[in-house]
C-alpha cells in the first residue's frame, strides 16, 4: 500500500541534543509537511516543499531545520531541543496544495525531551 | 487574524446520533476538511467540503454554509471505535489550511 512512513515513532532526547526525524513517502506526492502538535492542540505547521521548493512558516523557530534530498524523502532537524519542542511531529504529503488535494499523514514522531 | 472554532469535548451514546459543529474565519475560503484523530495516531480524512450542502458518506456526513462560515460532521450510528477527535480545517485564499484544536468526542455505552 501506499503511504506516509516516519521514524522513529518515539524519539527521548536530552535538552540540547540534536535530533533528526525522517519521512518517507512511496504516494509519489509533490507536497511534504512538517507539522507540531501539541496536546489537544491543532496541528502547527513548520514548513513545506512544494518539489523542491521550501516554504519556511514565519514563526518557525530557527532552531528547526528540514531537508529534502529527493522526492521521496523528507527530514526534520531540531539542532538544540528545549523542553517546550516536546511533541508529536508530524509528516504530511499531498499532490498539490490547492483545491481538495487531501493531505495524508504518517503515524507520527512522538518527541520527549528530558 | 484566521480563526477555526469547534467545541473541545462532547460525549455521547453508542448507537446515537452526534453533530460536530465548526465555525471559521478566514482569508478567503477555498474548502472545508474533516479528519478523525484517534489518540496518539496521526489524522486520517474524512470529507471535503467546497459548495454549500450535505455530503454524505456511510456514516458520516458533513455540511457547509459558506455565507455562515459554519460547518458540521454528523456521525449516525455511534461505535466506540468513533471515540477520537475531530479536526476541522478551512484552506484559505493562500491555499494555506488553518486547523481547528479539535472536538474530542466520548463514546459512552
Amino acid at each position: 500500500d501506499a503511504m506516509v512512513i516516519q521514524n522513529p515513532r518515539y524519539q527521548v532526547t536530552q535538552f540540547g541534543k540534536p535530533v533528526t526525524l525522517s519521512c518517507s513517502q512511496t504516494l509519489n506526492h509533490n507536497v511534504m509537511y512538517w507539522y507540531q502538535q501539541k496536546s489537544s492542540q491543532a496541528p502547527k505547521l513548520l514548513f513545506h516543499y512544494y518539489d523542491k521548493d521550501f516554504n519556511n512558516e514565519a514563526d518557525t523557530p530557527d532552531n528547526f531545520q528540514s531537508r529534502r534530498p529527493n522526492t521521496s524523502f523528507c527530514f526534520l532537524d531540531i539542532r538544540s531541543p528545549g523542553l517546550g519542542d516536546a511533541a508529536m511531529y508530524l509528516c504530511a504529503t499531498s499532490r498539490s496544495n490547492n483545491g481538495a488535494n487531501v493531505l495524508t499523514f504518517g503515524a507520527g514522531s512522538r518527541l520527549t525531551v528530558l | 487574524g484566521q480563526n477555526i472554532d469547534q467545541p473541545t469535548e462532547m460525549t455521547a451514546t453508542e448507537g446515537a446520533i452526534v453533530q460536530i459543529n465548526c465555525t471559521y474565519q478566514t482569508s478567503g475560503f477555498n474548502g472545508l476538511f474533516w479528519y478523525q484523530q484517534h489518540a496518539g495516531e496521526a489524522p486520517t480524512f474524512l470529507s471535503y467540503n467546497v459548495l454549500d450542502g450535505l455530503e454524505e458518506k456511510g456514516r458520516f456526513s458533513s455540511f457547509l454554509s459558506r455565507s455562515k462560515g459554519y460547518s458540521y460532521l454528523l456521525l449516525k450510528e455511534l461505535q466506540m471505535k468513533d471515540s477520537a477527535s475531530y479536526l476541522c480545517a478551512v484552506r484559505d485564499s493562500n491555499y494555506q489550511l488553518i486547523w481547528g484544536a479539535g472536538t474530542k468526542l466520548i463514546i459512552k455505552p
